[in-house]
Formats: C-alpha cells, structure tokens, sequence
C-alpha cells in the first residue's frame, strides 16, 4: 500500500524558513517523479514543485521560485521543501504526491497533508 | 500559463442523481487531463487520469470525456460518498488546477 507522510509544518513568522519533509513507503520510491501541491485555506489546489525520479530536474511555480527548494533523498525515500522568505499568502496544507504518466505527471497518491502557517 | 476553468462552482444533486462537472482549457492540453475528488480532512483521491481513463479502484459510475480544451466528469448515480470537491488538473504544460466544483446534497 503507498503511503506518504509529510511532517515539518507549523507556525512561523514572515521572513522565516522552514523545511517540509515526506516519508514515502509501499513502492520504489527512486523510480518516481514527486510533487508538492498546497492548498490555502478556503482555497483550491495550487501546484508547488516537482522533482523528477533522480532529483536532476527540479521544478517551481513562479510563486515560489527563488524561495522553495524541492530534492529528495532516494536512500531514505523521502522528499523536502526547503521553504524561505516565507510570506502570508504561503499558509497553506502542503501535500506531497507520487507523480505517474509518459507524456506528463499526474499524480496518483496523496499524503494527508501538513499546515503551515505564516504570521505576519 | 494554462488557465483552467470549472463550471459550476457549486452542483446541488439529490442521491441517486445525475451529477455533470465541466471543465476548460484556456489552451489544448490534449489528453493530459486528470480529475480529483476531495473531501475535508482527507487527502484528494485521483479519479480519472489521460481525460478518461479511471484509476484504480474507482468505480464506474465515475466517467470522464473530452480531449483539448473541453472536459467533463459525469457520476452517473450518485452516492453519499461522492458528495465531495472535485479538481480538475492539466499536466500538459507543467500543471495547473481548476478552482473546484462542490458537489452538495439537494
């Protein structure tokens, strides 16, 4: 059974930096490209960043690059985020996912999620 | 950026009904277009992945069509559990959401 379990939020101040983790199980985790997707509170799901199954492709939405980092340590299957210069509107339900396809990623296993919040 | 539109933002159904989500694509994304379904507290569920292909696990009264820029998810008869968000996805050009359909109890 594919489980992912992130860990790592929790309250910090604007201008502060925090690192998210996921811990992955029930499949080869080095054989996959990752994500993270956030959701802010009342609000949709926004993708975040994507690492390919090596960590040698890295990805950003333009709201984050510059700030976020995504890598991945394959001998642990585990996945980060190193999250700096945090603002307001980055408080949000930080999710990782396993991403699957050929021509593009979706993603077919979710983690349940860990909240972070910026004060300002 | 590809811009994906949902319609309607709120779906009022009685159980047992009918339910048709659309979905928008400010450009083509072809086929690589994913469905969602959300529920509080929970972690999204994939649903539908390549516009119409399901996952694993998911029941046939969930179906998806279309290919481009125009998509829609139907539940043909719908249950307690289904009464839930539901996101469609396009990873065609990077990946961007739909801002949600609700699905609420009539």
């Amino acid at each position: 059974e594919v489980q992912l379990l992130e860990s790592g939020g929790g309250l910090v101040q604007a201008g502060g930096s925090l690192r998210l983790s996921c811990a992955a199980s029930g499949f080869t985790f080095s054989s996959y490209a990752m994500s993270w997707v956030r959701q802010a509170p009342g609000k949709g799901l926004e993708w975040v960043s994507s690492i390919n199954y090596s960590g040698g492709s890295t990805y950003q939405a333009d709201s984050v690059k510059g700030r976020f980092t995504i890598s991945r340590d394959n001998s642990k299957n585990t996945l980060f985020l190193r999250m700096n210069s945090l603002r307001a509107e980055d408080t949000a339900i930080y999710y990782c996912a396993k991403c699957r396809g050929q021509s593009g990623w979706y993603f077919d296993y979710w983690g349940q999620g860990t909240l972070v919040t910026v004060s300002s | 950026e590809i811009v994906m539109t949902q319609s309607p933002a709120t779906l009022s159904v009685s159980p047992g009904e009918r339910a048709t989500l659309s979905c928008r694509a400010s450009q083509s994304v072809t086929s690589n277009l994913a469905w969602y379904q959300h529920k509080p507290g929970q972690a999204p569920r994939l649903l539908i992945y390549g516009a119409s292909t399901r996952a694993t696990g998911i029941p046939a009264r969930f179906s998806g069509s279309g290919s481009g820029t125009e998509f829609t998810l139907t539940i043909s008869s719908l249950q307690s559990e289904d009464f839930a968000v539901y996101y469609c996805h396009q990873y065609n050009n990077w990946w961007t959401f739909g801002q949600g359909t609700k699905v609420e109890i009539k």
